[in-house]
């Protein structure tokens, strides 16, 4: 059972667009959500979190929204540039634990 | 060093051989884990270690064995392993349990082929 979804597997955007990867979540006990970003031949590393008592949250040209409603979390990448291809993970956490999803292959074109 | 660092990079080993995938971390944190990440599957937490202390064990078979002889130090022993058990392995740490259990630094894995 699978308690973070990301289900789609890949996304390509051309440079410049929008980016906007989606996950979903089923446990209505998380109370912080993450994205991590995965290069090739490296680890994820942390990108922007967000904790439920809020519904947005800004750096730079990352935004991550949360509807608690909908279970819903989204990653907004604007503008997209080259650089942020690479494969991104949501994490959820409860009890100290992350679960994470399965991850979106996202390609920037140029 | 810098960072979280896993070696090897790359294992292949038969299913009767004993091998030790190895991490260490040089940012001085006090919690460690091991996550698996096989085909097209999220990122399982396998095991966390809080101050040299296992404080998780995520129903994983024994024939996997963690040791954390230190905070800056962990080991994975694998011993008689299956063909299923082959996955990328990562290795993460963070500051501490709790809150700071969100933010995970993590090393760039270990691929593991079993034949």
């Amino acid at each position: 059972d699978q308690q973070v979804k990301q289900n789609s597997p890949s996304l390509s955007v051309q440079e410049g667009r929008i980016s906007i990867l989606n996950c979903d979540y089923t446990n209505s006990m998380f109370d912080y959500f993450l994205w991590y970003k995965k290069y090739p031949a490296e680890g994820p590393t942390f990108l922007i979190s967000i904790s439920s008592i809020k519904d947005k949250n800004e750096d730079g040209r990352f935004t991550v929204f949360l509807n608690k409603s909908a279970k819903h979390l989204s990653l907004h990448i604007v503008p997209s540039q080259p650089g942020d291809s690479a494969v991104y993970f949501c994490a959820a956490s409860y009890t100290q634990k992350l679960v994470f999803g399965q991850g979106t292959r996202l390609t920037i074109n140029p | 060093e810098t960072g979280v660092t896993q070696t090897p990079r790359h294992l292949v080993m038969g299913m009767t051989n004993k091998k030790s995938l190895k991490c260490e971390q040089h940012l001085g944190h006090n919690a460690m884990y091991w996550y698996k990440q096989s085909a097209k599957k999220p990122l399982e937490l396998m095991f966390v270690y809080s101050l040299e202390e296992r404080v998780e064990n995520n129903s994983v078979p024994s024939r996997f064995s963690p040791e954390c002889p230190n905070s800056s130090h962990l080991f994975l022993h694998l011993h008689t392993l299956q063909p299923e058990d082959s996955a990328l392995y990562l290795c993460a740490s963070s500051q501490d349990l709790g809150e700071w259990a969100n933010e995970q630094f993590f090393g760039p894995g270990t691929r593991l082929t079993v034949l």
